[in-house]
């Protein structure tokens, strides 16, 4: 089946530093890719919507500025928190789904943030 | 925005039970989709809807469309230790437009299976 790979998994940084997570789809052309993030026991809640060769769409009181979204090529998606803080800490995960069709959207295996 | 209940928030089942969780939106979603999540991971798709009524089976797991497009159930057969996780559902409205693959996930149910 499709496999979407996402790095790191897990990372641990200082507060005011950058961290660049990457979304990959290893077998497939991914022109949309989805980035989510999840609290403790909480729902995934969408953050942005990453098209390919064009600007993100993001979700309301998601700040454009903070995290940055490139979705440069059809199979890579990075979402780069900048200038990171501790309420940035939180389980990020990607998604993506292919040029139309029934298509079923694939996860990555998400990355756990720290900010210390 | 659209919105979707998810319920039961948690069970405590034993083992060889059968389990049974739904979701309801206040609107009609397209595609309905189930996914199972475990801790640290990201979610894994069990079962995907397309049809409003469409009854579909994966091995112990059975989830349906529900025929007003606005819910969903998922049934899990004579559960195991191994289908302890949380599990959501997802809507979606479907090909086409800026909508296509956004999903609304439900608020999850996280399963314990007591051996």
């Amino acid at each position: 089946g499709a496999v979407v790979s996402q790095h790191p998994s897990r990372v641990i940084c200082k507060s005011g530093t950058s961290v660049k997570i990457e979304c990959r789809s290893l077998d497939f052309q991914a022109t949309t890719m989805f980035w989510y993030r999840q609290f403790p026991k909480q729902s995934l809640m969408l953050m942005a919507t990453s098209n390919e060769g064009s600007k993100a769409t993001y979700e309301q009181g998601v700040e454009k500025d903070k995290f940055l979204i490139n979705h440069a090529s059809l199979t890579l998606s990075t979402l780069t928190v900048t200038s990171a803080h501790p309420e940035d800490s939180s389980f990020y995960i990607c998604s993506a789904g292919g040029r139309g069709g029934r298509e079923k959207l694939f996860f990555g295996s998400g990355t756990q943030l720290s900010v210390l | 925005g659209q919105q979707l209940n998810q319920s039961p928030q948690s069970m405590f089942i034993q083992e060889g039970e059968d389990v049974s969780m739904n979701c309801t939106s206040s609107s009609i979603f397209n595609t309905w989709l189930w996914y199972k999540q475990d801790p640290g991971e990201g979610p894994v798709l069990l079962i995907a809807l397309y049809k409003a009524g469409e009854l579909t089976s994966n091995g112990r797991l059975t989830a349906q469309f529900g025929i007003t497009r606005k819910d969903s159930f998922l049934n899990i057969s004579a559960s195991i230790p191994s289908d302890v996780g949380i599990y959501f559902c997802a809507g979606q409205l479907g090909a086409g437009g800026t909508s296509y693959g956004k999903l609304t996930f439900g608020q999850g149910t996280i399963l314990t299976v007591h051996p």
